[in-house]
């Protein structure tokens, strides 16, 4: 099956750094990759769609800012959080899909900002 | 109004037993849907897809009512190992909505 990975998988970092996140899909080519992030006992949140060479489309409340996304190959999408606070400390997942409405998701990074 | 709104949960229930969970969206143009589990600090992994009136595959079942804007997947026979979260999702043209996931425990 479709296997995509996410590094790293655990990250503990300082308020006011940044931390990258990346999300690659190993056994196929996806022209999307999304990005969800999740709160204890909450849902998954699509935080924005990326899209291979292209910018990134964002919902709504997500700073794009704040949540840099890149999506330079077919493989490989990455969300760098900048200047990063307590707040932003939860469980973020990429997924990547190899065509429409199939979504495989990443094993998730669990950042915490102390 | 929640655009994908579950059973709140939590489902404390015997091994052997069947469950039901049930899923109301809100947008009707909405074509297909999936039901996915999460099991503790671990991504979604895909259990079922549902784009007709329903499917089944083994112990798992799932309905949809286009009529009503409703989905339910029910678990036959209910494993230790079923313990998990079971998160209903709406396709919206390619945009993954989650519902709030409702938890399972499955006890000896």
């Amino acid at each position: 099956g479709a296997v995509v990975s996410q590094h790293p998988s655990r990250v503990i970092c300082k308020s006011g750094t940044s931390v990258k996140i990346e999300c690659r899909s190993l056994d196929f080519q996806a022209t999307t990759m999304f990005w969800y992030r999740q709160f204890p006992k909450k849902s998954l949140m699509l935080m924005a769609t990326s899209n291979e060479g292209s910018k990134a489309t964002y919902e709504q409340g997500v700073e794009k800012d704040k949540f840099l996304i890149n999506h330079a190959s077919l493989t490989l999408s990455t969300l760098t959080v900048t200047s990063a606070h307590p707040e932003d400390s939860s469980f973020y997942i990429c997924s990547a899909s190899p065509e429409a409405y199939e979504q495989y998701f990443g094993p998730g990074t669990r950042l915490t900002v102390t | 109004r929640k655009e994908v709104e579950q059973d709140p949960g939590p489902f404390n229930v015997p091994e052997g037993a069947t469950v039901a969970f049930n899923c109301t969206y809100s947008n009707s143009a909405s074509q297909s849907f999936f039901w996915y589990r999460q099991d503790c600090r671990k991504e979604p992994k895909l259990l079922m897809s549902v784009y007709s009136s329903g499917n089944e595959d083994g112990r798992f079942t799932a309905q949809l009512n286009r009529a009503s804007q409703y989905i339910s997947l029910l678990i036959r026979d209910s494993k230790l190992s079923d313990s998990a979260t079971y998160l209903c999702v709406e396709n919206q043209g390619g945009k993954l909505i989650f519902g709030q996931g409702t938890e399972l425990s499955v006890k000896p």
